[in-house]
């Protein structure tokens, strides 16, 4: 199937800092990629989606201010925690669509961690 | 209102028995696909099986089978012969409408699976 890449796999931050979590397809290309968050026990819950060369779609709630997203290229997708706070920390995972149902292939995922 | 229904928080079975995960979605697409993701305790999510809407056969992948009873609404995942490593979070998730440029994924609440020996 297709890979899907995040880095880093964890990251620990203080109150007030910016992480940034880069998300690639490794042997195809994606024009949409898909950010989700998943608290401990909990669902994915689908943040916005990543449109190559123009502006994330940004689900209800969503703050875009501080979830700000950069679809740059055809492999590269990269989610910015502005002025991280303990309640944004959680499971971040990232996916892209390939495939014979195009279904998405999900990135490792990213455990952020806010002090 | 909830789209997708996962109304097993959590399973157990024994090695080499069969187990059902229950899903049930709610829809009014006519066009739709339904998909079933496992997630091990390291956290990346593998997808498991698909069903579109309009498949007449149920969807089969290795031990992994899809009951697919449209009229119920519903879309349970059947693993035979469990093994060890399927012990996992399993998720149903449910994608509405034709066009894929601008589907999403909709997730159940998980399924937590323990298969002991």
């Amino acid at each position: 199937g297709a890979v899907v890449s995040q880095h880093p796999s964890r990251v620990i931050c203080k109150s007030g800092t910016s992480v940034k979590i880069e998300c690639r397809s490794l042997d195809f290309q994606a024009t949409t990629m898909f950010w989700y968050r998943q608290f401990p026990k909990k669902s994915l819950m689908l943040m916005a989606t990543s449109n190559e060369g123009s502006k994330a779609t940004y689900e209800q709630g969503v703050e875009k201010d501080k979830f700000l997203i950069n679809h740059a290229s055809l492999t590269l997708s990269t989610l910015t925690v502005t002025s991280a706070h303990p309640e944004d920390s959680s499971f971040y995972i990232c996916s892209a669509r390939a495939g014979e149902y195009n279904e998405q292939f999900f990135g490792p995922g990213t455990r952020l961690t806010v002090l | 209102a909830q789209k997708i229904t996962q109304t097993q928080p959590g399973m157990f079975v024994q090695e080499k028995e069969a187990v059902t995960l229950d899903c049930t979605y709610d829809t009014s697409d006519q066009s739709y696909g339904l998909f079933w993701y496992k997630q091990p305790s390291s956290g990346e999510m593998i997808f498991l099986i698909y069903q579109g809407s309009y498949d007449e056969q149920n969807a089969t992948e290795g031990r992994y089978s899809l009951n697919f009873q449209k009229a119920r609404k519903s879309a349970n995942l059947v693993i035979s012969a469990s093994q060890l490593g399927d012990s996992a979070m399993y998720f149903c998730a449910m994608r509405e409408g034709r066009s894929y440029n601008t589907d999403k994924l909709i997730f159940g609440t998980g399924t937590r699976l323990q298969v002991f020996p």
